[in-house]
């Protein structure tokens, strides 16, 4: 069974402090990994999609990257901004379009 | 581009009646479309997966009968709550997928049975 696991459930950080957030996973082949930034109250936001281990993607102060076993997202000098809920999912290989979500990780910048 | 839209944002309505969402892809074609759950401070939950003219697949445990979806064009689906009760209420989102492997989510429908 395909398993994705998030670690912190909760994180908060200082504005300008740089910290990681894990996606662990169990998936019987990748075909991708995505993630998601979900403000309260709204549909989650496509970030990125990646597809192979060594892959790695930035937007902003945000930069994602794929092992075999998990993706870290990391964020540099964060803002109060970039306080939400970040989610992760993996898309096993197959025929189904449907990916595993993990329940995510809170995140709070304070000021 | 990929964007997707959702009506109503917010619903309240009376035990015992119907509600439709709808959900649409703004500026691409949607084949696949799907519908998630989700309850407070927990993950999202997929109910049904939708394509366009065919009937949707529900996950086990999402009574059919209960959650109506019809995927009537390339840009359109709906969710239709039949005879909701209280324990109906909670956050609806829809997603669709592009060409690629990736779903664009919808802002989500907050629904309350009253």
């Amino acid at each position: 069974e395909d398993q994705v696991t998030q670690s912190p459930e909760a994180l908060r950080l200082q504005e300008g402090e740089s910290s990681s957030l894990n996606c662990s996973y169990t998936v019987s082949g990748l075909r991708g990994l995505f993630w998601y930034r979900q403000d309260p109250g709204k549909g989650p936001e496509f970030l990125f999609t990646l597809y192979s281990a060594g892959e790695e993607k930035e937007k902003e102060r945000l930069k994602a990257t794929l092992t075999k076993k998990e993706s870290f997202l990391h964020i540099t000098a964060p803002k109060p901004e970039d306080s939400a809920t970040y989610l992760c999912a993996v898309l096993p290989s197959g025929g189904s379009y449907i990916p595993t979500f993990g329940r995510g990780t809170s995140l709070i910048v304070h000021p | 581009g990929a964007v997707v839209s959702q009506h109503p944002s917010w619903v309240i309505c009376k035990s015992g009646t119907s509600v439709k969402i709808e959900c649409r892809s703004l500026d691409f074609q949607a084949t696949t479309m799907f519908w998630y759950r989700q309850f407070p401070k927990q993950s999202l939950m997929l109910m049904a997966t939708s394509n366009e003219g065919s009937k949707a697949t529900y996950e086990q445990g999402v009574e059919k009968d209960k959650f109506l979806i019809n995927h009537a064009s390339l840009t359109l689906s709906t969710l239709t709550v039949t005879s909701a009760h209280p324990e109906d209420s909670s956050f609806y989102i829809c997603s669709a997928k592009t060409g690629g492997y990736e779903q664009y989510f919808g802002p989500g429908t907050r629904l309350t049975v009253t």
